[in-house]
């Protein structure tokens, strides 16, 4: 069966520091993978989205990039956090017709 | 374009039913539904696509009416395990990128 994974569960990071958040995808090939970003208590924004190997769409104009390095793999960087970095970063992929996330990451930038 | 959903928040008793609402400014391909538990990442719940198909889920089912590029969701005999927020998702074309509206936050109290 297909799973997702996201790493880490929590990060603490200092404004300024980098990032990379990674996702891997299980049990199937060339999924079309996604990375969205929720603020506490808001809703959920598409960040980026790859529909292949080294094909990246840019959603929003901001301090972040992401990259597709493998078929089953996506990450999410950025060179310098800000303060509006923090938030809650899901990574999902589309089997079907039907999105899956991941578990999650809760980024706090201080 | 994001969709709208209302209400934006509801609270009901132990078995009382609700309806949520999603509604977009663009022709849909499908319209889908998930619910996010405080601290967790959002479920599926179903999908519908254009066609007026219908589908459902235990005490939970949805609509989509495609003239009008609405569709409702429907919680019936409501119970504590359905408090959450409830995520309409919607995707233009075939394969395309799942936009959310802003979420509806249910709270089932006994």
């Amino acid at each position: 069966s297909q799973t997702i994974h996201q790493w880490p569960a929590t990060l603490v990071q200092p404004v300024g520091s980098p990032l990379s958040l990674e996702c891997t995808v299980e049990g199937t090939s060339n999924p079309n993978l996604y990375w969205y970003r929720q603020a506490a208590g808001r809703g959920l924004q598409l960040l980026f989205y790859s529909v292949g190997i080294g094909q990246i769409s840019s959603e929003v104009p901001q301090n972040l990039s992401a990259s597709r390095p493998q078929d089953r793999q996506f990450i999410l960087s950025s060179k310098k956090l800000l303060l509006s970095d923090s938030g809650f970063y899901l990574c999902a992929w589309k089997a079907k017709n039907i999105q899956y996330f991941g578990a999650g990451t809760r980024l706090s930038v201080l | 374009q994001q969709p709208v959903q209302s209400p934006q928040a509801v609270i009901l008793r132990e078995g009382e039913d609700a309806v949520i609402n999603c509604s977009s400014s663009k022709a849909l391909y499908s319209v889908h539904w998930y619910r996010q538990k405080h601290g967790e990442a959002p479920v599926f719940l179903m999908i519908l696509l254009k066609g007026g198909e219908q589908k459902g889920h235990d005490k939970i089912s949805a609509s989509f009416n495609e003239k009008k590029q609405q569709s409702s969701l429907y919680l019936t005999a409501s119970q504590l395990s359905y408090s959450g927020t409830y995520f309409c998702g919607t995707e233009e074309r075939q394969g395309g990128k799942l936009i959310f509206g802003q979420g509806t936050e249910l709270s089932v109290k006994p």
